[in-house]
């Protein structure tokens, strides 16, 4: 079964600082791989998704994640924080089927001026 | 392009009132559906899934049923709510049966049970 780790529930950045959320899976196949952020009180947007091909992907606003089989790692980041990014992003996982994701706990960025 | 919507944006119900929160989804056909649920600084918890009319995917036993009418409708139901039945209720959809595999979110419900 897949599983993520998001590290860290809470982070804090200043604005134009790097900002890295850190995503860890578990899947017995290659897996799927997404980015997702959520402002408050709305859905979840897509922000990035990894399926075959390049390892480092290019997602909305800026945000980029790097696929990395060797770390079972997919680490999200943006090179400058901007105050709008102040929100929670989750990571998840596809499913062999893709019919199901299994997503991290969240991880939410805060953008200090 | 494909919108989803669901409703209502709010909602304060009663201990055991009954619950009905619809989720429809324009713009393709024979997507999937799924139910998810927020409680307060918590992740997102799969309640059901759907990959046609009339099919149905449990994933956590509870007071909660969800319903799939029409190829694009989605309906979560209670007969009588918890006070832990509340949170904020996610409905998504995906392509049904070709790649990518990502998921797309509606706006959300914000249940309060009081």
């Amino acid at each position: 079964a897949q599983s993520v780790t998001q590290l860290g529930s809470h982070v804090s950045v200043s604005e134009g600082a790097l900002v890295l959320l850190r995503c860890n899976y578990s899947s017995s196949v290659p897996p799927y791989l997404f980015w997702y952020v959520q402002y408050p009180n709305q859905g979840l947007q897509l922000l990035l998704k990894y399926t075959t091909g390049a390892t480092l992907v290019k997602g909305i606003n800026g945000f980029e994640a790097e696929f990395k089989k060797s770390e079972t790692s997919f680490h999200l980041t943006k090179p400058s924080a901007h105050m709008s990014d102040a929100a929670e992003y989750f990571c998840a996982v596809s499913d062999v089927s893709g019919s199901r994701l299994t997503f991290g706990e969240g991880t939410q960025l805060t953008v200090n001026p | 392009s494909q919108t989803i919507h669901q409703w209502p944006a709010t909602l304060v119900q009663p201990v055991g009132s009954p619950l009905s929160l619809e989720c429809t989804v324009e713009g393709t056909s024979n997507p999937n559906l799924y139910w998810y649920r927020q409680a307060a600084g918590r992740g997102l918890q799969l309640l059901f899934y759907s990959v046609g009319i009339g099919q149905i995917s449990s994933e956590v036993p509870q007071n909660l049923s969800a319903s799939r009418p029409q190829d694009r409708q989605f309906i979560l139901s209670s007969k009588k709510l918890l006070l832990s039945d509340s949170g904020f209720y996610l409905c998504a959809w995906r392509a049904g049966h070709t790649t990518p595999y990502e998921q797309y979110f509606g706006p959300g419900t914000r249940l309060t049970v009081t």
